[in-house]
């Protein structure tokens, strides 16, 4: 069966832009949660949603949002982009909690 | 604070060696424990995991090791191969609504096999 999918895999930015980034999760998989991976700060959750409701969240500013659709599928957004924002963002979901399955993530650069 | 606690930082070990990784935890609410893989440029995949009513978990050349009553958990990778070389995290989450659908992971263990 297909994986967690996420686009795009690479982008470069320039602070104070926004990006969207997306995710397609595996089907049938109700839950997606979004973390940050930085060599210096590590595998940071930054928010989890279900059913279209955002269940949980982690410490990161406002400018971090998200939102799932009716067919599961997610998108995070990063508004006013600074440099150190740069990160390798990952996409996991699963049935239960027993099952995450990470996405290959998107690299974004800001410059 | 870090909720999970994990180390080394980075381990080498010689091909056919055992590779042990030891994490820390601190929120007794957790219930589920499972160690990730990380190759480059590829996301987190799961290895192996572990509930807290058993002391110790095994497959194939990969083995989970639970002290409850110490909030420790290990991986430990028998006959390591070169193949192995990759980023290792363990992980926790379960138990309460705060941590719903979220993991809380270790800072992550460089191993290197040589061989």
């Amino acid at each position: 069966k297909a994986g967690v999918t996420q686009t795009p895999r690479y982008l470069i930015k320039t602070r104070g832009q926004q990006v969207t980034l997306s995710c397609s999760p595996i089907s049938g998989h109700r839950s997606v949660s979004w973390y940050q991976q930085t060599p210096g700060q590590g595998l940071q959750f930054l928010f989890e949603y279900f059913s279209e409701t955002q269940r949980n969240k982690g410490n990161f500013p406002g400018r971090f949002s998200g939102r799932q659709f009716s067919n599961s599928r997610s998108e995070m957004n990063v508004s006013t982009l600074e440099l150190g924002d740069s990160a390798l963002y990952l996409c996991a979901s699963s049935f239960s909690v027993e099952g995450y399955t990470f996405g290959s993530g998107t690299r974004l650069t800001v410059v | 604070q870090q909720q999970v606690k994990q180390s080394p930082q980075s381990l080498i070990v010689q091909k056919g060696g055992i590779s042990i990784i030891n994490c820390a935890y601190e929120n007794t609410a957790f219930d589920y424990f499972p160690w990730y893989q990380q190759f480059p440029g590829k996301g987190p995949a799961l290895l192996i995991a572990i509930r807290p009513d058993v002391s110790e978990k095994k497959e194939g050349r990969f083995t989970i090791s639970f002290n409850k009553s110490a909030k420790q958990f290990s991986l430990h990778i028998m006959d390591s191969q070169p193949g192995d070389s990759a980023t290792y995290f363990c992980a926790a989450t379960g138990g309460e609504s705060s941590t719903l659908g979220r993991l809380y992971f270790g800072r992550g263990t460089q191993l290197t096999v040589w061989p």
